[in-house]
Protein backbone atom coordinates (compact mmCIF):
# COMPACT_ATOMS: atom_id res chain seq x y z
CA UNK A 1 0.00 0.00 0.00
CA UNK A 2 1.14 3.63 -0.46
CA UNK A 3 1.03 6.19 1.74
CA UNK A 4 2.52 8.41 4.30
CA UNK A 5 3.04 6.40 8.04
CA UNK A 6 3.99 8.67 10.91
CA UNK A 7 4.69 7.34 14.18
CA UNK A 8 4.30 6.62 16.93
CA UNK A 9 0.29 7.57 16.88
CA UNK A 10 0.51 9.09 20.84
CA UNK A 11 3.86 10.41 22.38
CA UNK A 12 4.36 11.31 25.79
CA UNK A 13 7.54 13.37 27.23
CA UNK A 14 8.68 15.54 30.07
CA UNK A 15 9.59 19.17 29.67
CA UNK A 16 13.24 19.64 28.72
CA UNK A 17 13.19 16.61 26.61
CA UNK A 18 14.11 16.73 22.74
CA UNK A 19 11.30 14.12 20.83
CA UNK A 20 11.74 13.15 17.36
CA UNK A 21 8.30 12.20 15.40
CA UNK A 22 9.00 9.99 12.18
CA UNK A 23 7.59 10.71 8.75
CA UNK A 24 8.05 7.77 5.86
CA UNK A 25 6.24 7.94 2.65
CA UNK A 26 6.27 5.59 -0.06
CA UNK A 27 4.96 7.70 -2.82
CA UNK A 28 8.01 8.93 -4.53
CA UNK A 29 6.66 12.10 -3.50
CA UNK A 30 9.63 14.95 -3.86
CA UNK A 31 8.08 17.33 -1.71
CA UNK A 32 7.18 16.63 2.38
CA UNK A 33 5.96 18.99 4.98
CA UNK A 34 5.31 19.25 8.83
CA UNK A 35 2.02 21.23 10.70
CA UNK A 36 0.82 21.22 13.85
CA UNK A 37 -2.22 21.69 14.50
CA UNK A 38 -3.90 23.16 17.57
CA UNK A 39 -7.65 23.51 18.95
CA UNK A 40 -9.20 26.34 16.86
CA UNK A 41 -6.76 27.17 15.09
CA UNK A 42 -6.31 25.08 11.90
CA UNK A 43 -2.85 23.72 10.43
CA UNK A 44 -0.04 25.66 10.87
CA UNK A 45 3.57 25.09 8.56
CA UNK A 46 6.54 24.16 10.44
CA UNK A 47 9.20 22.99 8.04
CA UNK A 48 9.06 22.14 4.36
CA UNK A 49 11.35 20.01 2.29
CA UNK A 50 11.15 20.15 -1.63
CA UNK A 51 14.18 17.95 -2.06
CA UNK A 52 16.83 15.91 -0.62
CA UNK A 53 19.33 18.04 1.44
CA UNK A 54 17.01 20.78 1.37
CA UNK A 55 14.49 22.43 3.77
CA UNK A 56 13.02 25.77 4.33
CA UNK A 57 11.51 27.32 7.71
CA UNK A 58 7.46 27.76 7.46
CA UNK A 59 5.45 29.49 9.54
CA UNK A 60 6.46 28.57 13.07
CA UNK A 61 9.93 26.98 12.93
CA UNK A 62 11.36 28.28 16.26
CA UNK A 63 11.99 25.41 18.33
CA UNK A 64 11.90 22.91 15.55
CA UNK A 65 14.23 20.95 13.25
CA UNK A 66 14.44 18.57 10.87
CA UNK A 67 16.72 16.92 8.12
CA UNK A 68 15.82 15.60 4.74
CA UNK A 69 18.22 12.69 4.21
CA UNK A 70 16.27 10.54 2.22
CA UNK A 71 14.02 11.04 -0.14
CA UNK A 72 11.05 9.11 1.76
CA UNK A 73 11.92 10.40 5.18
CA UNK A 74 11.36 13.92 7.00
CA UNK A 75 11.55 13.69 10.92
CA UNK A 76 10.66 16.34 12.89
CA UNK A 77 12.64 17.13 15.93
CA UNK A 78 10.75 19.10 18.60
CA UNK A 79 13.42 20.77 20.92
CA UNK A 80 13.08 22.20 24.54
CA UNK A 81 13.38 25.25 23.16
CA UNK A 82 9.40 25.15 22.06
CA UNK A 83 7.18 26.38 24.21
CA UNK A 84 4.00 24.92 23.91
CA UNK A 85 4.77 21.40 22.02
CA UNK A 86 1.69 19.81 22.92
CA UNK A 87 -0.50 19.59 19.92
CA UNK A 88 -1.29 17.19 17.04
CA UNK A 89 1.44 16.81 14.23
CA UNK A 90 1.18 16.28 10.66
CA UNK A 91 3.18 15.09 8.45
CA UNK A 92 2.40 15.27 4.34
CA UNK A 93 3.69 15.04 0.76
CA UNK A 94 3.36 15.84 -3.03
CA UNK A 95 4.57 15.52 -6.25
CA UNK A 96 7.20 18.16 -7.06
CA UNK A 97 5.18 19.21 -10.25
CA UNK A 98 2.02 19.94 -8.40
CA UNK A 99 4.27 22.04 -5.73
CA UNK A 100 1.17 22.71 -2.47
CA UNK A 101 -2.02 21.97 -4.76
CA UNK A 102 -2.09 18.10 -3.41
CA UNK A 103 -0.66 17.34 -0.18
CA UNK A 104 -1.12 13.73 0.81
CA UNK A 105 -1.54 13.72 4.74
CA UNK A 106 -0.01 11.02 7.82
CA UNK A 107 -2.42 10.14 10.49
CA UNK A 108 -0.21 12.57 13.23
CA UNK A 109 1.15 12.07 16.07
CA UNK A 110 -0.19 13.73 18.96
CA UNK A 111 2.47 14.76 21.22
CA UNK A 112 1.70 15.77 24.83
CA UNK A 113 4.31 17.41 27.11
CA UNK A 114 4.10 17.49 30.96
CA UNK B 1 -5.02 39.66 8.91
CA UNK B 2 -5.29 35.93 8.92
CA UNK B 3 -4.78 35.12 5.27
CA UNK B 4 -7.37 32.41 5.07
CA UNK B 5 -10.44 33.06 8.00
CA UNK B 6 -12.99 30.47 8.40
CA UNK B 7 -15.99 30.08 10.94
CA UNK B 8 -15.03 27.28 13.67
CA UNK B 9 -18.92 26.68 13.84
CA UNK B 10 -19.56 23.77 15.38
CA UNK B 11 -22.36 23.48 12.64
CA UNK B 12 -24.82 20.65 13.01
CA UNK B 13 -27.68 20.08 10.53
CA UNK B 14 -30.16 17.46 9.59
CA UNK B 15 -29.45 14.10 7.71
CA UNK B 16 -30.33 15.27 4.09
CA UNK B 17 -30.06 18.96 4.40
CA UNK B 18 -28.05 21.19 2.13
CA UNK B 19 -24.17 22.10 4.02
CA UNK B 20 -22.82 25.32 3.38
CA UNK B 21 -19.39 26.31 4.62
CA UNK B 22 -17.15 29.24 3.69
CA UNK B 23 -13.95 31.07 4.35
CA UNK B 24 -12.84 34.30 3.37
CA UNK B 25 -9.50 35.39 1.93
CA UNK B 26 -7.37 38.35 2.14
CA UNK B 27 -4.85 38.28 -0.84
CA UNK B 28 -6.89 38.55 -4.42
CA UNK B 29 -3.47 37.63 -5.80
CA UNK B 30 -4.23 33.91 -4.52
CA UNK B 31 -5.28 31.68 -7.21
CA UNK B 32 -5.85 28.27 -5.96
CA UNK B 33 -8.43 27.11 -3.09
CA UNK B 34 -8.81 23.60 -1.27
CA UNK B 35 -10.79 22.20 0.81
CA UNK B 36 -9.95 19.45 3.01
CA UNK B 37 -11.79 17.07 5.11
CA UNK B 38 -10.94 15.63 8.41
CA UNK B 39 -12.52 12.93 10.76
CA UNK B 40 -11.65 13.35 14.29
CA UNK B 41 -7.79 12.06 14.96
CA UNK B 42 -7.01 11.76 11.21
CA UNK B 43 -5.01 13.79 8.95
CA UNK B 44 -6.89 15.74 6.37
CA UNK B 45 -7.67 14.58 2.87
CA UNK B 46 -8.01 16.87 0.11
CA UNK B 47 -11.55 16.98 -1.43
CA UNK B 48 -11.33 19.33 -4.75
CA UNK B 49 -8.77 22.21 -5.57
CA UNK B 50 -10.70 24.78 -7.95
CA UNK B 51 -8.44 27.67 -9.98
CA UNK B 52 -9.14 31.12 -10.14
CA UNK B 53 -13.13 31.71 -9.84
CA UNK B 54 -16.23 29.57 -10.39
CA UNK B 55 -17.68 26.34 -9.60
CA UNK B 56 -16.21 22.70 -9.21
CA UNK B 57 -18.53 19.79 -8.62
CA UNK B 58 -17.56 16.30 -7.57
CA UNK B 59 -20.62 14.33 -6.66
CA UNK B 60 -22.30 15.59 -3.74
CA UNK B 61 -19.61 18.60 -3.50
CA UNK B 62 -19.12 21.75 -4.85
CA UNK B 63 -16.46 24.08 -4.55
CA UNK B 64 -17.54 27.71 -5.47
CA UNK B 65 -14.91 30.88 -5.45
CA UNK B 66 -16.47 34.15 -5.74
CA UNK B 67 -12.85 36.68 -6.51
CA UNK B 68 -15.12 39.54 -5.94
CA UNK B 69 -16.10 39.83 -2.77
CA UNK B 70 -12.78 37.24 -1.81
CA UNK B 71 -15.09 34.48 -0.38
CA UNK B 72 -14.77 30.64 -0.83
CA UNK B 73 -17.77 28.22 -0.49
CA UNK B 74 -18.01 24.55 -0.07
CA UNK B 75 -21.80 23.14 -0.46
CA UNK B 76 -22.93 19.61 0.53
CA UNK B 77 -25.96 18.13 -1.17
CA UNK B 78 -27.53 15.18 0.51
CA UNK B 79 -25.64 15.28 3.51
CA UNK B 80 -25.13 11.96 5.46
CA UNK B 81 -23.79 11.56 8.84
CA UNK B 82 -20.87 9.80 7.41
CA UNK B 83 -20.14 13.43 6.05
CA UNK B 84 -19.62 14.36 9.86
CA UNK B 85 -16.08 15.70 9.88
CA UNK B 86 -13.94 18.91 10.59
CA UNK B 87 -13.70 21.05 7.28
CA UNK B 88 -11.13 23.28 6.25
CA UNK B 89 -10.30 25.82 3.24
CA UNK B 90 -6.74 26.34 2.35
CA UNK B 91 -4.84 28.71 -0.30
CA UNK B 92 -1.81 28.34 -1.93
CA UNK B 93 0.80 31.74 -0.74
CA UNK B 94 3.74 32.22 -2.72
CA UNK B 95 3.10 29.06 -4.97
CA UNK B 96 4.90 26.66 -2.41
CA UNK B 97 2.90 26.66 1.18
CA UNK B 98 -0.64 26.21 2.05
CA UNK B 99 -2.24 28.50 4.39
CA UNK B 100 -4.73 26.84 6.09
CA UNK B 101 -8.22 28.08 7.77
CA UNK B 102 -9.32 27.55 11.45
CA UNK B 103 -11.65 24.67 10.02
CA UNK B 104 -15.64 24.40 10.77
CA UNK B 105 -16.60 21.07 12.98
CA UNK B 106 -19.70 19.61 11.50
CA UNK B 107 -22.06 17.53 12.91
CA UNK B 108 -24.98 15.96 10.88
CA UNK B 109 -28.11 14.64 12.66
CA UNK B 110 -29.62 11.50 11.28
Amino acid sequence: DGGITQSPKYLFRKEGQNVTLSCEQNLNHDAMYWYRQDPGQGLRLIYYSQIVNDFQKGDIAEGYSVSREKKESFPLTVTSAQKNPTAFYLCASSLSGQGALEQYFGPGTRLTVT
Amino acid sequence: QKEVEQDPGPLSVPEGAIVSLNCTYSNSAFQYFMWYRQYSRKGPELLMYTYSSGNKEDGRFTAQVDKSSKYISLFIRDSQPSDSATYLCATVVLGQKLVFGQGTRLTINP
